[in-house]
């Protein structure tokens, strides 16, 4: 089956840029949208961004200064880059799949994820 | 933008009770775009319900999904002790604040 898993540093140096990447096993990433969403410790979720297989892109407005999230098919991951980081950008980080259920009339919803991997913005 | 409202804020029952989840739109959205996810301590959100009703691949039928227009349920029929958890609604890009709901 499809799994998704999260890699990248656990520690971020406040100023500096978060960069995280998913990779999909078990299934090819084209023809989906993947995302990335974050939780803050005791915190509720918040969606960061999402990408399609052919590059194009949607963010947070509120992160949209500071993420780039892109793909790389050849690898089946994609990957986030979060710019400029505070504490307040500490958080659990996840990557899912955004599914389209029910066509053009049905809802968009994150029915795959990873374990999330935690990130810590501290000096 | 939508703001989903979720309530109570942490629900507080026993194994066997029925448990009873709001999620409140800021204005109307279409019942079929509304989802509901679990999530237990020290894991990833899991899908539970998508488009209000219908329950994902491998969710027992004790949970069930309701509503329209801005208002919008999550029922537990009978809590299992694996259903303490924190429950999220979903919209879009828009998640709500959650529910906890926690053995009395």
């Amino acid at each position: 089956q499809v799994q998704l898993q999260e890699s990248g540093p656990g520690l971020v140096k406040p100023s500096e840029t978060l960069s995280l990447t998913c990779t999909v096993s078990g299934g090819s990433i084209s023809s989906y949208f993947w995302s990335w969403i974050r939780q803050p410790p005791g915190e509720g979720l918040e969606w960061i961004g999402y990408i399609y297989d052919s590059g194009s892109t949607n963010y947070n407005p509120s992160l949209d200064s500071r993420v780039t999230i892109s793909v790389d098919t050849s690898k089946n991951q994609f990957s986030l880059k979060l710019s400029s980081v505070t504490a307040a950008d500490t958080a659990v980080y996840y990557c899912a799949r955004y599914s389209n259920y029910g066509g053009n009339s049905g809802g968009w919803y994150f029915d795959l994820w990873g374990r999330g991997t935690l990130v810590t913005v501290s000096s | 933008e939508i703001v989903l409202t979720q309530s109570p804020g942490t629900l507080s029952l026993s194994p066997g009770e029925r448990a009873t989840l709001s999620c409140r739109a800021s204005q109307n959205i279409k019942s079929n775009y509304l989802a509901w996810y679990q999530q237990k301590p020290g894991q990833a959100p899991r899908l539970l319900i998508y488009g209000a009703s219908s329950r994902a691949t491998g969710i027992p039928d004790r949970f069930s999904g309701s509503g329209s227009g801005t208002d919008l349920t999550l029922t537990i029929s009978r809590l299992e002790p694996e259903d303490f958890a924190v429950y999220y609604c979903q919209q879009l890009e828009t998640f709500g604040g959650g529910t906890k709901v926690e053995i009395k």
